[in-house]
């Protein structure tokens, strides 16, 4: 159980383009959904937090109209990145909670975003 | 400010041998702290979870120290494998639901 898709697992653009990723828990009913970004041998970095239904918080540092975020129900959120540039070019993973005791949080599988 | 600190050089051990893998942070007091693997491309996969007021966890081969005063949790992996090869990472919760994670430290298990 606890499984998180991604789709697409890879995209190529370009600059210019925007690109939407999906985010979906597959057999359960996610409270929060997170979407991180990831650089070449760095951490993940947290960009926002998404509630269904409730706009995102994003973190400091993350513009809000650039990076998209929808959630429209308790399985489903999307992050769309406006207009790309090749800056933008990194490793998006999302996760989701329950909302348990821990938080404990579920991830995907990552989506790798190349912009020409 | 703060911060998580994992050994960004990569350790390599032998087969069998037992990995140690460290966390330090500094300026927080988390409630919880977490280990997840992650394997190049994919999205980190959850191990352990230990509690502020519990010094040591064990799951199958892995064990998991914290230790609130040092402010440092230990990562063993006992009898390595090659499959254990990864990247391990460290994670924080500063406040609400949200987690920091660290850089990782990427181990790797010869024959």
């Amino acid at each position: 159980g606890a499984v998180v898709s991604q789709h697409p697992s890879r995209v190529i653009c370009k600059s210019g383009t925007s690109v939407k990723i999906e985010c979906r828990s597959l057999d359960f009913q996610a409270t929060t959904m997170f979407w991180y970004r990831q650089f070449p041998k760095q951490s993940l970095m947290l960009m926002a937090t998404s509630n269904e239904g409730s706009k995102a918080t994003y973190e400091q540092g993350v513009e809000k109209d650039k990076f998209l975020i929808n959630h429209a129900s308790l399985t489903l959120s999307t992050l769309t990145v406006t207009s790309a540039h090749p800056e933008d070019s990194s490793f998006y993973i999302c996760s989701a909670t329950t909302g348990g005791e821990y938080n404990e949080q579920f991830f995907g599988p990552g989506t790798r975003l190349t912009v020409l | 400010s703060q911060k998580i600190e994992q050994n960004s050089e990569a350790l390599n051990i032998q087969e069998g041998k037992t990995a140690t893998l460290t966390c330090n942070y500094t300026n927080y007091s988390p409630a919880y702290l977490q280990w997840y693997r992650q394997d190049p491309g994919r999205g980190p996969v959850f191990l352990l979870l230990i509690r502020e007021n519990e010094k040591e966890k064990r799951k199958e081969r892995l064990k998991v120290t914290f230790d609130t005063t040092l402010k440092q949790s230990l990562f063993h992996i006992t009898a390595s494998q090659p499959a254990d090869s990864a990247t391990y990472l460290c994670a924080l919760t500063g406040g609400g639901n949200k987690l920091t994670f660290g850089t990782g430290t990427q181990l790797k298990v010869e024959l």
